[in-house]
């Protein structure tokens, strides 16, 4: 086990509602990123948090967004949900850059129907 | 642009035996190159980092390999497991601090 726990593990919404997930880093890690993998696919980077500002962003639409908490934890949140949100998830939590080694939680798996 | 491409995309194998996935890269500038191993529906595990000046690392029966001139890597499972069945992803790291990910080799290991 890395550290870094994440939930719900599984959640069902409907399209266009709001979803809220969470991601709790590892102790003494400082960022924290988030993922989106759809089935069969590698993971998408999301967005990146490092000591409670935004720290790069991929390509993913203003409806994706995020929050750290001074304890390093993270939030992300997806308004409006679409039927191609449906994926898997994944919190990573580091000390420092993107390029230190991440270490992954067990991830969310997202159903919108 | 910068890719990462794995081969085979699907691989079977049986237990005990060995097995070598391959990755290319085009991630200029490059700074490290990472492989993982992630469980169906489970968050990613990494295995190995290694950076410019690296040839080679080992994790136990997993050994990765470098050549930054030709930009390949490999990783080869030896004496395979039934618990070795995964998906096995390459990630290249650049100096703009973005991860590029391969889209991952599928490895079912069969009695």
């Amino acid at each position: 086990e890395t550290g870094v726990t994440q939930s719900p593990t599984h959640l069902i919404k409907t399209r266009g509602q709001q979803v809220t997930l969470r991601c709790s880093s590892q102790s003494g890690h400082n960022t924290v990123s988030w993922y989106q993998q759809a089935l069969g696919q590698g993971p998408q980077f999301i967005f990146q948090y490092y000591r409670e500002e935004e720290n790069g962003r991929g390509n993913f639409p203003p409806r994706f967004s995020g929050l750290q908490f001074p304890n390093y934890s993270s939030e992300l949140n997806v308004n409006a949900l679409e039927l191609d949100d449906s994926a898997l998830y994944l919190c990573a939590s580091s000390w420092g850059t993107v390029e230190e080694e991440q270490y992954f939680g067990p991830g969310t798996r997202l159903t919108v129907t | 642009k910068n890719q990462v491409e794995q081969s085979p995309q699907s691989l079977i194998i049986l237990e005990g035996k060995n097995c070598t996935l391959q990755c290319n890269y085009t991630v200029s500038p490059f700074s490290n190159l990472r492989w993982y191993k992630q469980d169906t529906g489970r968050g990613p595990v990494s295995l190995t980092i290694m950076t410019f000046s690296e040839n080679t690392k080992s994790n136990g029966r997993y050994t990765a390999t470098l050549d930054a001139d030709t930009k390949q890597s490999s990783l080869h499972i030896t004496a395979s497991q039934l618990s070795d069945s995964a998906s096995y992803i390459c990630v290249v790291g650049g100096n703009n601090r973005k991860l590029i990910w391969g889209l991952g080799t599928s490895l079912a290991v069969n009695p």
